[in-house]
C-alpha cells in the first residue's frame, strides 16, 4: 500500500510570509498527526485528528498555526505569519485507531 | 510530564562491533516505548516495540526490553554493519483518553565504518 505523501519537500521563505503544507495519510487511516522536528530535536505534536475532529492540539502555537483536515482524508498546515523560530522539518503521520503510526517523508521549512 | 532522555550521539563504531543506545523514561501510568530509525533522506521507520514490563522487543537484530524497574529501554545489537548508520530515536506513547501521541527523545546518531 502507498505510504503517507507530503508535499511540498522542502520549502524557503522569509519571516512574516505564509506558508501551507499538504499531507494524505495511508487509505483507511483514522488517526493524522503533525509533528515538529526542529534540528537537533526529536519530534514533537503539533495537533492530532481523529477522522475530522481535533483530539489533541495543546502544543500548537495558535495564533499562527492552523490545520484543517476536511472530510476526514487529506490536511493541510498552515503557519501565518512564519517566525524564525518556526525552521523545522513538518512530519504528518497517520495510524488506523490506537495502531502503529507510519510517517511521511516531512517538509523541511527554513525561514530566512 | 511525560518524557525521554537518551544518549547524545554521534556514536561511532566499527563494523561488527556492540552496540548499545541508552533511553530512560518517565511516565504515568504504564506507557509503551518504542525505538523508532532514521535513515538518511528518508521518513521514520518504527524499529521495534514494547507495551509491557519486561517485553523484548526485536526487528532486524536489534533488541530492547522493557525494565520498568530501572525505567529504561536500551537498543543493542550485536554486531553492527554500515548500513545500520542512522538516526535512532526512542518514544514513548502514554495513551489517555484523548490522545496516543509519541514523546521522542533528541535521537542519537549511529556511524559505523568498515
Amino acid at each position: 500500500e502507498a505510504g503517507v505523501a507530503q508535499s511540498p519537500r522542502y520549502k524557503i521563505i522569509e519571516k512574516r510570509q505564509s506558508v501551507a503544507f499538504w499531507c494524505n495519510p495511508i487509505s483507511g487511516h483514522a488517526t493524522l498527526y503533525w509533528y515538529q522536528q526542529i534540528l537537533g530535536q526529536g519530534p514533537k505534536l503539533l495537533i492530532q485528528f481523529q477522522n475530522n475532529g481535533v483530539v489533541d492540539d495543546s502544543q500548537l502555537p495558535k495564533d499562527r498555526f492552523s490545520a484543517e483536515r476536511l472530510k476526514g482524508v487529506d490536511s493541510t498546515l498552515k503557519i501565518q505569519p512564519a517566525k524564525l523560530e518556526d525552521s523545522a522539518v513538518y512530519l504528518c503521520a497517520s495510524s488506523r485507531l490506537a495502531g502503529e503510526q507510519f510517517f511521511g517523508p516531512g517538509t523541511r521549512l527554513t525561514v530566512l | 510530564g511525560n518524557s525521554v532522555t537518551q544518549m547524545e550521539g554521534p556514536v561511532t563504531l566499527s563494523e561488527e562491533a556492540f552496540l548499545t543506545i541508552n533511553c530512560t523514561y518517565t511516565a504515568t501510568g504504564y506507557p509503551s516505548l518504542f525505538w523508532y530509525v532514521q535513515y538518511p533522506g528518508e521518513g521514520l521507520q518504527l524499529l521495534l516495540k514494547a507495551t509491557k514490563a519486561d517485553d523484548k522487543g526485536s526487528n532486524k537484530g536489534f533488541e530492547a526490553t522493557y525494565r520498568k524497574e530501572t525505567t529504561s529501554f536500551h537498543l543493542e545489537k550485536g554486531s553492527v554493519q554500515v548500513s545500520d548508520s542512522a538516526v535512532y530515536f526512542c518514544a514513548l506513547s502514554a495513551p489517555s483518553y484523548n490522545t496516543d501521541k509519541l514523546i521522542f527523545g533528541t535521537g542519537t546518531r549511529l556511524q559505523v565504518f568498515p
